[in-house]
């Protein structure tokens, strides 16, 4: 399988604990982005990269999230003192080298909740 | 802001036609998706417009205007299969990312 893969595909965890998600792009694809979806809405862009720089991250993204992408392939999203707020699906996408990043193609998400 | 609207849910009945409608700021337009998502499933991509027109695939269009700052997805011969949110996404500025409407919850009735 060739597409984005990510893990792990659910976890809960108590408020208070710190979460770390992993995202593996499709292979050729230099740009990856996380996006947090709640029920009911669209995915919110979080974040994203191209090779290893974080280029853009958003302003509602609390300092309590961290995003790397050390070697310009996997990346991981770190959540430190979860809140029940953070219970969302987080996805991951990746799309190939282009002037505007061309299409994005998402992994099967990340379903959190903190109790 | 950079709004994108599109309608919560809609109905439509199987082998009928249904065209879902988007809107959005045209300040700093780059181009337009739309993207298909199952309940509980990651969103997967259906098409992208970046010049007005119409652009056909299978039994899925979709049509931009730039200038009127409005695109809609259009499904023919509608299959049960086809039930799933309908997401309408925007790329401004050059950027890659993404800005998602809050998606159109087709229910599709035989």
């Amino acid at each position: 399988d060739t597409g984005v893969s990510q893990n792990p595909r659910h976890k809960i965890t108590k408020r208070g604990q710190n979460v770390t998600f992993r995202c593996d792009p499709i292979s050729e694809h230099n740009r990856l982005y996380w996006y947090r979806q709640t029920l009911g809405q669209g995915p919110e862009f979080l974040t994203y990269f191209q090779n290893e720089a974080q280029l853009e991250k958003s302003r509602l993204l609390s300092d309590r999230f961290s995003a790397e992408r050390p070697k310009g392939s996997f990346s991981t999203l770190e959540i430190q003192r979860t809140e029940q707020g953070d219970s969302a699906m987080y996805l991951c996408a990746s799309s190939p080298p282009g002037t505007s990043g061309g299409t994005q193609y998402f992994g099967p998400g990340t379903r959190l909740l903190v109790l | 802001g950079q709004n994108i609207d599109q309608p919560t849910e809609m109905t439509a009945t199987e082998g009928a036609i249904v065209q879902i409608n988007c809107t959005y700021q045209t300040s700093g337009f780059n181009g337009l998706f739309w993207y298909q998502q199952h309940a509980g499933e990651a969103p997967t991509f259906l098409s992208y417009n970046v010049l007005d027109g119409l652009e056909e695939k299978g039994r899925f269009s979709s049509f931009l205007s730039r200038s009127k700052g409005y695109s809609y997805l259009l499904l023919k011969e509608l299959q049960m299969k086809d039930s799933a949110s309908y997401l309408c996404a925007v790329t401004y500025n050059q950027g890659g990312k993404l800005i998602f409407g809050q998606g159109t919850e087709l229910s599709v009735k035989p």
